[in-house]
C-alpha cells in the first residue's frame, strides 16, 4: 500500500509561527491529499495536489510535492489557536491510504 | 455538497455483543462509501468500501462485517464484538466513479466512538 507517513508527530507552535509539517510516501502517485481533524471529529479535506504540481496554496495552506524525493509539505502560515488538531496525508490510486498523523498544538 | 450522518457518537457494548453501526449520505448519488477505523493516536485503517448496493470490499480480515442495503446507507456489523474492536470508527464518502487514476476528496462523517469492555 502507498502509506504516507507524517513528520514531526507532534508540533507545538505560538500563535503566529507558521507550522510545517512533512509527509513521505513510498510508491508513485497520482495525488496527495492533506486532512485535518478535529479532536473527536470526522476528517476534513484540506488540500489535494496532483503528481504534476509542485506547489498549491489555499487561504494559509502552502502545500509542496516532491515526486523525486517522494514527499510533500504542508505549511500553515500565521497560525491561530483554531488550527489546533491532527493533520494526515493521504495517497492511493484506487482507495486512500492515511498516514498516523501530525498533531499540531497552537499556543495563544 | 455532501453530508453524511454517522450514529450513535458513542457506545460502550461488552465483549461478545453483536454491533451496528450505521451511516447514512444525503446531498448526493451512486457515492462510493468507506468504513475506516482509527486506534487511538494512530492513523486511519481502511476496513470497508462499497461502489453500490450489494457491492462490499473487504480490506483486512476481522470480526467485523459491512453491507449496503440502500444506495446511501452503509452499516458496519460484528456478532460478537472483541476488546480489539474498540476504536473511532468513520464513515466517509466520494463521487462515483472517483476511484481510479484521480481520487477525489472524501467526505466524512463525525465517527462513532466504540468502547468495548
Amino acid at each position: 500500500s502507498q502509506q504516507g507517513e507524517e513528520d514531526p508527530q507532534a508540533l507545538s507552535i505560538q500563535e503566529g509561527e507558521n507550522a510545517t509539517m512533512n509527509c513521505s510516501y513510498k510508491t508513485s502517485i497520482n495525488n496527495l491529499q492533506w486532512y485535518r481533524q478535529n479532536s473527536g471529529r470526522g476528517l476534513v479535506h484540506l488540500i489535494l495536489i496532483r503528481s504534476n504540481e509542485r506547489e498549491k496554496h489555499s487561504g494559509r495552506l502552502r502545500v509542496t510535492l516532491d515526486t523525486s524525493k517522494k514527499s510533500s509539505s504542508l505549511l500553515i502560515t500565521a497560525s491561530r489557536a483554531a488550527d489546533t488538531a491532527s493533520y494526515f496525508c493521504a495517497t492511493g490510486h484506487s482507495t486512500l491510504t492515511f498516514g498516523k498523523g501530525t498533531m499540531l498544538l497552537v499556543s495563544p | 455538497s455532501q453530508t453524511i450522518h454517522q450514529w450513535p457518537a458513542t457506545l460502550v457494548q461488552p465483549v461478545g455483543s453483536p454491533l451496528s453501526l450505521e451511516c447514512t449520505v444525503e446531498g448526493t448519488s451512486n457515492p462510493n462509501l468507506y468504513w475506516y477505523r482509527q486506534a487511538a493516536g494512530r492513523g486511519l485503517q481502511l476496513l470497508f468500501y462499497s461502489v453500490g448496493i450489494g457491492q462490499i470490499s473487504s480490506e483486512v480480515p476481522q470480526n467485523l462485517s459491512a453491507s449496503r442495503p440502500q444506495d446511501r446507507q452503509f452499516i458496519l456489523s460484528s456478532k460478537k464484538l472483541l476488546l480489539s474492536d474498540s476504536g473511532f470508527y468513520l464513515c466517509a464518502c466520494e463521487p462515483r466513479g472517483a476511484r481510479g487514476f484521480y481520487n477525489s476528496p472524501l467526505h466524512f462523517g463525525n465517527g462513532t466512538r466504540l468502547t468495548v469492555t
